[in-house]
């Protein structure tokens, strides 16, 4: 199975700036054939199901604000706040759907400085 | 809009079994590839199994391969989870997650539903 490993475990970081979430891969998630990167990102707040933040590694879900992107290709990925909300205090989770066996990032909880 | 609701939860014995439901609306169900995935308790996502929007592939985690079996009814637009040999690790808020349409990220999330395995 892919390994996906985030760093660091926790972040404290102070309303309106930036943030920076990583997740690494045991294996490489991007498919030759499409040239697309098969990871995504989701925020999940307390006593709520996750959501779906970044999918393709880099492509905003509808809906979502133009602070959170996504970068990296291969086995090694970031997710950016840029300008920390109060309302992003939550723990971040990478996904990659390259194998048949989908694999989470431990997660990371993000909270304010 | 899309919703998913999980029902089926509860407390089960050790080695007794569950079978929790998704019900789907506001999409066409069937065009839909369908996951389960759960939460213990303070604890991070686990993916434990994925169906085919046509049925035709099964996939399961380490963890639940040979005990859980991922079924779905198109025509009541339903995902199914049979859970049989239920352990205490298993004790878990199960979601049911729709894919995007033709990929695999996780678009939308049911609410949950508890499963507890105790004696």
């Amino acid at each position: 199975d892919i390994v996906m490993t985030q760093s660091p475990d926790s972040l404290a970081v102070s309303l309106g700036e930036r943030a920076t979430i990583n997740c690494k891969s045991s294996q490489s998630v991007l498919y030759s054939s499409n040239n697309k990167n098969y990871l995504a990102w989701y925020q999940q707040k307390p006593g709520q199901p996750p959501k779906l933040l970044i999918y393709w590694a880099s492509t905003r879900e509808s809906g979502i604000p133009d602070r959170f992107s996504g970068s990296g290709s291969g086995t090694d990925f970031t997710l950016t706040i840029s300008s920390l909300q109060a309302e992003d205090v939550a723990v971040y989770y990478c996904q990659q759907y390259y194998s048949t066996v989908y694999t989470f990032g431990q997660g990371t909880k993000l909270e304010i400085k | 809009e899309v919703q998913l609701v999980e029902f089926g939860g509860g407390l089960v014995q050790p080695g007794g079994s569950l079978r929790l439901s998704c019900a789907a609306s506001g999409f066409t169900f069937s065009d839909y590839s369908m996951n389960w995935v759960r939460q213990a308790p303070g604890k991070g996502l686990e993916w434990i199994s994925y169906i085919r929007n046509d049925g035709s592939s099964k996939y399961y985690g380490d963890s639940v391969r040979g005990r859980f079996n991922i079924s779905r009814d198109d025509a009541k637009n339903t995902a199914f989870l049979q859970m049989n040999g239920l352990r205490a690790e298993d004790t878990a808020i199960y979601y049911c997650v729709r894919e995007g349409l033709g990929a695999s990220y996780s678009q939308y999330w049911g609410q949950g539903t508890l499963v507890t395995v105790s004696s």
